[in-house]
């Protein structure tokens, strides 16, 4: 049973657009949302991240934002870099548990 | 060194024989994940370690796996009489704290299964 869906498994952009990579998930008790980034052959790293009391952090061209009511988030790249090319990875949990869910990932290619 | 290592990077193994995984997590890292990515799927969680209390296993697929840790240093994960279904990377992860703590990864060991 997949909780969070990244239901792109790929996208390309153009060098200085917008990236937009969308996650969804089912369970409503997630409150905590992190963004990774994968590079082959490397383990996934620490993007960004969003608590459920906020819709929208920033961190240099990384945006994130949270729609809670449409159980949706999504990150913003811009502008879009060719170094950004990698797998996107989207992950929640429940606060106070152990456990985080992953999506599937989007594989990213930024076209210089 | 500075982030999370494991070994052996990749593992190429027979059908039924027993591996063995490890992972040295960040010093001073009290919290030590697994998990495992199969080809084409998400983050797979599988067992999840904190200081000295008793792990998670809510993730282990079967009995085949086990893992291990002592204190808060290296943690090692077996898979007894591997199935063709186990092979995946396998990626290890240490956080300062539990709960909603960042997570670093290791660079995973490719486990293949003939």
């Amino acid at each position: 049973d997949q909780q969070v869906k990244q239901n792109s498994p790929s996208l390309s952009v153009q060098e200085g657009r917008i990236s937009i990579l969308n996650c969804d998930y089912t369970n409503s008790m997630f409150d905590y949302f992190l963004w990774y980034k994968k590079y082959p052959a490397e383990g996934p790293t620490f993007l960004i991240s969003i608590s459920s009391i906020k819709d929208k952090n920033e961190d240099g061209r990384f945006t994130v934002f949270l729609n809670k009511s449409a159980k949706h988030l999504s990150l913003h790249i811009v502008p879009s870099q060719p170094g950004d090319s990698a797998v996107y990875f989207c992950a929640a949990s429940i606060n106070t548990g152990n456990q985080f869910y992953f999506g599937t990932g989007t594989s990213l290619t930024v076209i210089p | 060194g500075a982030g999370v290592s494991q070994s052996p990077s990749n593992k190429v193994t027979e059908k039924g024989k027993d591996v063995e995984l490890r992972c040295d997590p960040i010093s001073g890292h009290t919290a030590l994940y697994w998990y495992r990515q199969r080809l084409g799927q998400g983050l797979e969680f599988l067992i999840y370690f904190q200081g000295n209390s008793a792990p998670d296993k809510s993730g282990l697929p079967s009995d085949r796996f086990s893992a291990e840790r002592t204190g808060e240093s290296v943690s090692t994960l077996t898979i007894q009489r591997t199935q063709q279904e186990d092979s995946a990377v396998y990626l290890c992860a240490s956080s300062l704290f539990s709960g909603g703590d960042t997570q670093y990864f290791g660079p995973g060991t490719r486990l293949t299964v003939l």
